[in-house]
């Protein structure tokens, strides 16, 4: 059974350009969220998304924008790079099945480095 | 807002020994879920052990077990004959039971380091 893939694993760009970064949840798994990890720091909550929809923001600009396919795989878009988006990308799925919530357990993947220059 | 606070960001233990790592939370709910994920070198975050707050019950899974104060708001983890494959950042983590608020909330972490 694959776990939650994520691709690529390391990434490296300039300010002002944009990048896409791609996750396949774990077989079984509908929903998707991703999280920004600085270093040093604990993951933050990017949004979450379920059924193709964003259901979940947080404190995050429009600059990250993300998609999910009917598949359920996910893209995390990020436009206008600055060096402060310099971080470990981290992909987790579950599975969120109404009339079971909190229930579900998140699964991450191994992450994307992302360095702006 | 729930927040999570991880007031050691170092530790260290001896192989076969007993540690125990700290995290105290912040939130107005009476309902929610704890967890403790470990983060390898390898980077992938691994869920170690998940608390319900409803249980009164403190969670056990082999070798980690969490002592979980719900007045105190605090849930620390307790990690028995300590291994070398334990040596990892460990990360406290908050959610609601809510359907449409799954988002975890982390503290900024412990790095655990086993002495052999």
């Amino acid at each position: 059974d694959a776990g939650v893939t994520q691709s690529p694993t390391h990434l490296i760009k300039t300010r002002g350009q944009q990048v896409t970064l791609r996750c396949s949840p774990k077989s079984g798994h509908d929903t998707v969220s991703w999280y920004q990890q600085a270093l040093g720091q604990g993951p933050q909550f990017i949004f979450q998304y379920y059924e193709e929809e964003e259901r979940q923001r947080g404190n995050f600009p429009d600059r990250f924008s993300g998609h999910q396919y009917p598949n359920y795989s996910s893209e995390l878009n990020v436009n206008a790079l600055l060096l402060g988006d310099s971080a470990l990308y981290l992909c987790a799925s579950s599975d969120l099945t109404p009339g079971l919530a909190g229930q579900e357990t998140q699964y991450f993947g191994p992450g994307t480095r992302l360095l702006v220059l | 807002a729930q927040t999570v606070t991880q007031s050691q960001p170092e530790m260290s233990v001896q192989e076969a020994e007993t540690v125990t790592l700290s995290c105290t939370y912040d939130t107005s709910e009476s309902d929610y879920y704890l967890f403790w994920y470990k983060q390898p070198p390898s980077r992938q975050m691994i869920l170690v052990i998940r608390q319900e707050a409803y249980k009164q019950q403190n969670a056990t899974e082999n070798r980690f077990s969490v002592n979980f104060q719900k007045a105190a708001k605090s849930f620390s983890l307790k990690i028995s004959d300590s291994q070398l494959g334990d040596a990892a950042m460990y990360f406290c983590a908050y959610r609601t039971p809510n359907f449409g608020n799954e988002k975890l909330t982390f503290g900024t972490g412990t790095r655990l380091t086993i002495i052999p």
